[in-house]
């Protein structure tokens, strides 16, 4: 069955600096892979995924995140980071065969000015 | 506007006293899902639902039942609630089941059971 780790549990960023949120991935064949975003008292909110193609994936609010096969990895990244990128992240992935989305435990990113 | 909508946002109940949290999807999605959220734990799947009439047990079904009686409403049943059920739960869909395909949130429905 499919898993996903976030290692870091918190992630502190000054404002206008590059920020990286991890996350690692095991599955059975092909990974399909998706970034979700979590404000407070809201739902999660679709940001980018993996299928195929391109390894650099380009998603919504500047973010993009990187495949590595090798490292069965996809991190989440952004250039600059804005105070208002302040949330909790989660990183998941389906195989194939599998309907089942697996979710990581999520990283709370703290961005401050 | 494209939305899953979730009811009730917020409930405290006791107990052992059914509920049913209703969604609601605009978008003509065939697929539907149930998660809760804890703490450490991410997003575990409860139920899932692939169209009208056809519903399987996610990751933690144990206490929940659903049933997919339209294409649009997907409504989760707590038949006997317990404290261990106190969580932060989310409706789910997706037009078609594909494991390319993005799957959208509902708010979330926090509920407490004391």
């Amino acid at each position: 069955a499919q898993s996903v780790a976030q290692p870091e549990d918190q992630v502190n960023v000054a404002e206008g600096n590059p920020l990286t949120v991890k996350c690692t991935y095991s599955v059975s064949g092909n990974p399909y892979l998706f970034w979700y975003v979590q404000y407070p008292n809201r739902g999660l909110q679709f940001l980018l995924k993996y299928i195929t193609g391109d390894n650099l994936v380009k998603g919504s609010y500047g973010f993009e995140a990187e495949f590595n096969k090798s490292q069965t990895s996809f991190h989440l990244k952004k250039p600059s980071a804005l105070v208002s990128d302040s949330a909790l992240y989660f990183c998941a992935v389906r195989g194939y065969n599998n309907n089942d989305m697996r979710f990581g435990a999520g990283t709370r990113l703290t961005v401050k000015p | 506007e494209a939305q899953v909508t979730q009811n009730p946002r917020y409930l405290i109940t006791v107990t052992g006293k059914k509920l049913t949290v209703t969604c609601s999807q605009n978008m003509n999605h065939e697929y539907m899902s149930w998660y809760r959220q804890d703490p450490g734990l991410g997003l575990r799947q409860i139920y899932y639902s692939m169209n009208v009439e056809v519903t399987d047990k996610g990751d933690v079904p144990e206490g929940y039942k659903v049933s997919r009686k339209e294409k649009r409403n997907f409504p989760l049943i707590l038949e006997s609630p317990s404290p261990n059920q106190t969580s932060l739960y989310f409706c789910a869909s997706s037009g078609t089941w594909g494991p390319g395909n993005t799957i959208y949130f509902g708010e979330g429905s926090w509920l407490t059971v004391v």
